[in-house]
């Protein structure tokens, strides 16, 4: 069956250190993965997307990679601060058809002062 | 500009009653979303819609109807609310379709609860 998991349900460490994020899929072929951030009580805000022939992502303290052949993606957030702490979700388009998106179930980071 | 937006945000139900959930974009975007957020379950797909008067269903459809007339207004629909249906409906939209990566655009929810 189809699925994506994210390594963990929830992750704490310690401000300044760096935040990694794991998304596994199965049985998708995937053109480009995308990550979002959603805060309590709000909707997801699209961070980075990455292209299967892109082997590394970077925005400011973000980085992304993305191995197809792992079927998974990681998602870094280096010198980490408290106002990282969010629900971080990876999404792709099953179909590669432009229509929808699946979801994974999301981690949520908690950085510690 | 403000983006999308959804109403109501919060709403509690009883079993068996009906209500529409309202969805609005002023990006001009074609493609539209609705999805619902369980606990430990992620975002799961109900219906979407590639355009005006056009609708698709998605990963969990059944229980819910969704209408698009206007290309900026996206409606979900329960006919007969169960406490299944008990969830955060979230909107979203993009402008050019998943296959150009353009990114999904957010409400900020509804929280229904159905009892």
């Amino acid at each position: 069956s189809q699925k994506i998991e994210q390594n963990s349900e929830a992750l704490n460490i310690q401000e300044g250190k760096t935040a990694t994020l794991t998304c596994n899929y199965t049985n998708y072929s995937p053109a480009y993965l995308q990550w979002y951030r959603q805060d309590p009580g709000r909707g997801p805000v699209f961070l980075l997307l990455i292209r299967e022939n892109e082997k590394e992502k970077r925005k400011e303290r973000l980085k992304v990679t993305f191995d197809t052949t792992l079927k998974q993606s990681l998602f870094h957030i280096t010198a980490s601060q408290p106002a990282d702490s969010a629900t971080y979700l990876c999404a792709l388009d099953p179909d590669n058809y432009g229509q929808n998106f699946v979801f994974g179930p999301g981690t949520r980071l908690s950085v510690l002062p | 500009n403000a983006g999308v937006t959804q109403t109501p945000k919060f709403r509690v139900l009883k079993t068996g009653q009906s209500m529409t959930l309202l969805c609005a974009q002023d990006m001009n975007h074609e493609y539209m979303y609705w999805y619902r957020q369980d606990p430990g379950m992620g975002l799961r797909l109900i219906h979407y819609s590639v355009g005006e008067g056009t609708t698709a269903k998605g990963e969990v459809p059944d229980g819910y109807n969704v209408s698009r007339l206007k290309k900026q207004n996206f409606l979900l629909g329960l006919e007969s609310a169960a406490p299944s249906q008990t969830s955060v409906y979230f909107c979203a939209s993009t402008g050019r379709g998943g296959y150009f990566g353009s990114p999904l655009h957010f409400g900020n929810g509804t929280r229904l609860t159905v009892t």
